[in-house]
């Protein structure tokens, strides 16, 4: 079957960096998506990974290795405003996006 | 960037009646659409897949009958909850790619919908 595994809850402390990790076992990958969501409101789009290696996008970096199924986001300088769910998502050999169940991060002032 | 409206943001309607959600691209022709699903604490549910033009595909489990959704145009697609009961209440959201099979999803603000 396929399977993302992310952690569920997440803690740090403002200022501070977080990795947020997911392993993935799909039927064949077309590129690994994060979103960020706000309690009540819908996802938004943060990065894009279909190549091994990090990208980096202002405080926030996604690096992907596909051959070991893993990806992990990396916040940097941690806000009060970065308290949110984090979505990793997998599109799969036929392109459908299978979704993560998300991973809450609690910033502590 | 690319915008998805989602109208309304929120809902409340009563036992039996029927109730409409748009998802419109503002800015570029979404050939595709997704609606989804979402209970508290819980991530995405994909409901259905919507092409433009053609019948929507809907997952295991979605009532086809209960959820409507049309996707007439390159810019709109709508789901229509028919005869909704208090258990459809759910915070519905609309996402739409643009051009190309890897491109991210775009998604419309939500639906919060709630049946007395």
């Amino acid at each position: 079957g396929q399977n993302i595994d992310q952690p569920t809850e997440m803690t740090a402390t403002e200022g501070a960096i977080v990795q947020i990790n997911c392993t993935y076992q799909t039927s064949g990958f077309n590129g690994l998506f994060w979103y960020q969501q706000h309690a009540g409101e819908a996802p938004t789009f943060l990065s894009y990974n279909v190549l091994d290696g990090l990208e980096e996008k202002g405080r926030f970096s996604s690096f992907l290795s596909r051959s070991k199924g893993y990806s992990y986001l990396l916040l940097k300088e941690l806000q009060m405003k970065d308290s949110a769910s984090y979505l990793c998502a997998v599109t799969d050999s036929n392109y459908q996006l299978i979704w993560g169940a998300g991973t809450k991060l609690i910033i502590k002032p | 960037g690319a915008v998805v409206s989602q109208h309304p943001s929120w809902v409340i309607c009563k036992s039996g009646t029927s109730v409409k959600i748009e998802c419109r691209s503002l800015d570029f022709q979404a050939t595709t659409m997704f609606w989804y699903r979402q209970f508290p604490k819980q991530s995405l549910m994909l409901m259905a897949t919507s092409n433009e033009g053609s019948k929507a595909t809907y997952e295991q489990g979605v009532e086809k009958d209960k959820f409507l959704i049309n996707h007439a145009s390159l810019t709109l697609s709508t789901l229509t909850v028919t005869s909704a009961h208090p258990e459809d209440s759910s915070f519905y959201i609309c996402s739409a790619t643009g051009q190309g099979e890897s491109s991210p999803l775009h998604f419309g603000n939500g639906t919060r919908l709630t049946v007395t």
